[in-house]
């Protein structure tokens, strides 16, 4: 696609309850990088993929989030027993090179509201 | 370990003046250095990028960046601010050699003065 693709745009669920957060990155960019925004915070690394492979998950702030890519391309935020310090907006961006030394392009991102 | 400050959370100007939004980076060696502007509800959409070189780098919307090494600086500038620019600003880092992670500061919302 022409962009960065993520939804749904938003997701109010219950406390306790998982949630499935979806991101299609621009065709053929290597790298996937998945980041929290919390409301008047900056940008919280979550996760990085490179190819179909996660080298990076030191983000992931508890076992309760996982997440994966497939085919080189869409990636999936699994969010298990959600709590309300969940809330946030979930970002996913992509770059073409693994570096990402070319800068990045972002979704419009899924705003999750846990109640 | 990289890290980025942009001192000022929110900064307020007139429509028509003149812009300086402030990033200083710490890190051993020069890193590629980046702006992103979000408006709201949306992502973040890259204005600029400085990777070596030229330490004053033009970007989209009449944005401008320069790199002061000796200051550990990367600030975003424009000399006529419009409407339109009123949003939120980051500032990033990624190291060479390093593991792929950006840094991004904890950005500035720019409010714009008819």
């Amino acid at each position: 696609g022409a962009g960065v693709s993520q939804s749904p745009s938003n997701k109010v669920t219950e406390k306790g309850k998982d949630v499935e957060l979806r991101c299609d990155p621009i065709s053929g960019h290597t790298a996937l990088y998945w980041y929290r925004q919390s409301l008047g915070q900056g940008l919280e690394f979550l996760i990085y993929f490179q190819g179909n492979s996660a080298p990076d998950k030191s983000g992931l702030p508890s076992d309760r989030f996982s997440a994966e890519r497939t085919g080189g391309s869409v990636s999936t935020l699994t969010i298990q027993r959600t709590q309300q310090e969940d809330s946030a907006v979930y970002l996913c961006a992509s770059s073409p090179l693994a570096s990402g030394i070319y800068g990045y392009t972002f979704g419009s991102g899924t705003r999750l509201t846990v109640v | 370990a990289q890290s980025v400050t942009q001192p000022d959370i929110h900064i307020t100007v007139s429509e028509g003046a003149s812009l300086e939004l402030r990033c200083n980076y710490s890190y051993g060696a020069t890193p590629y250095l980046f702006w992103y502007v979000q408006s709201p509800g949306q992502g973040l959409q890259l204005l600029l990028k400085y990777f070596s070189g030229d330490t004053l780098v033009q970007g989209i919307k009449g944005f401008e960046a320069e790199f002061k090494r000796s200051q550990s600086s990367f600030n975003l500038r424009k000399p006529s601010v419009h409407w339109s620019d009123a949003a939120e600003y980051f500032c990033a880092v990624l190291t060479s050699g390093g593991s792929y992670i950006p840094t991004f500061g904890r950005g500035t919302s720019l409010i714009v003065h008819p």
